[in-house]
């Protein structure tokens, strides 16, 4: 079946750390990946995406994420949080398709 | 702003009765889809649509339904609010499967 496993479901780290963002997923064809952030009370927003080429990615504020094909994974990674960083993350896989999947969110904590 | 707007942001029904979350898009995407978020459980798609006229089911459908007579619209409605239904609804647009969806702000709903 398909599916999108996010592991952690908090993390905290000090402002400054480096950060990564667990994610794995089960799916049959060649996916699409997304990763998606949430701050409280709003909508999301779309932080990277990969579908083909280069496997590591570039997104907005400084995010960056590595597929791998062989371990089934798409982390998020950045290298020095920000306070403003604190938020929700959301991994999501789709195809050919417009039914995207979501993992059940990463919920990040930024100590001063 | 271009992006996707939901109306209302809050509601709280009583058991029962029905109701129609807005959704209205000026971006002339195509695709729509409509998302209903769960504390622990992510995003689960409800119903998508792939152009005016066109209309199919997701994950979770039962006790919804939508309609698409415009591209810039996409109405979800509760025909008989449960409090099962108590969620945070997201509606959502793309132009392709590979670009990630943009999201409304949310209707946070709750039924009594």
């Amino acid at each position: 079946a398909q599916s999108v496993t996010q592991p952690d479901i908090h993390i905290t780290v000090s402002e400054g750390a480096s950060l990564e963002l667990r994610c794995n997923y089960s799916y049959g064809a060649t996916p699409y990946l997304f990763w998606y952030v949430q701050s409280p009370g709003q909508g999301l927003q779309l932080l990277l995406k990969y579908f083909s080429g280069d496997t590591l990615v570039q997104g907005i504020k400084g995010f960056e994420a590595e597929f791998k094909r062989s371990q089934s994974s798409f982390n998020l990674r950045k290298p020095s949080v920000h306070w403003s960083d604190a938020a929700e993350y959301f991994c999501a896989v789709g195809s050919g398709t417009y039914k995207y999947i979501f993992g059940t969110g990463t919920r990040l904590k930024v100590l001063a | 702003n271009a992006g996707v707007t939901q109306t209302p942001k809050f509601q709280v029904l009583k058991t029962g009765q029905s109701m129609t979350l807005q959704c209205a898009q000026d971006m002339n995407h195509e695709y729509m889809s409509w998302y209903r978020q769960d504390p622990g459980m992510g995003l689960r798609l409800i119903h998508y649509s792939v152009g005016a006229g066109i209309t199919d089911q997701g994950e979770v459908p039962n006790g919804y339904n939508v309609s698409r007579s415009t591209t810039e619209d996409f109405p979800l409605r509760l025909l008989s609010a449960a409090p099962s239904q108590t969620s945070v609804y997201f509606c959502a647009s793309t132009e392709a499967t590979n670009y990630g969806y943009t999201f409304g702000s949310g209707t946070r709903l709750t039924v009594v």
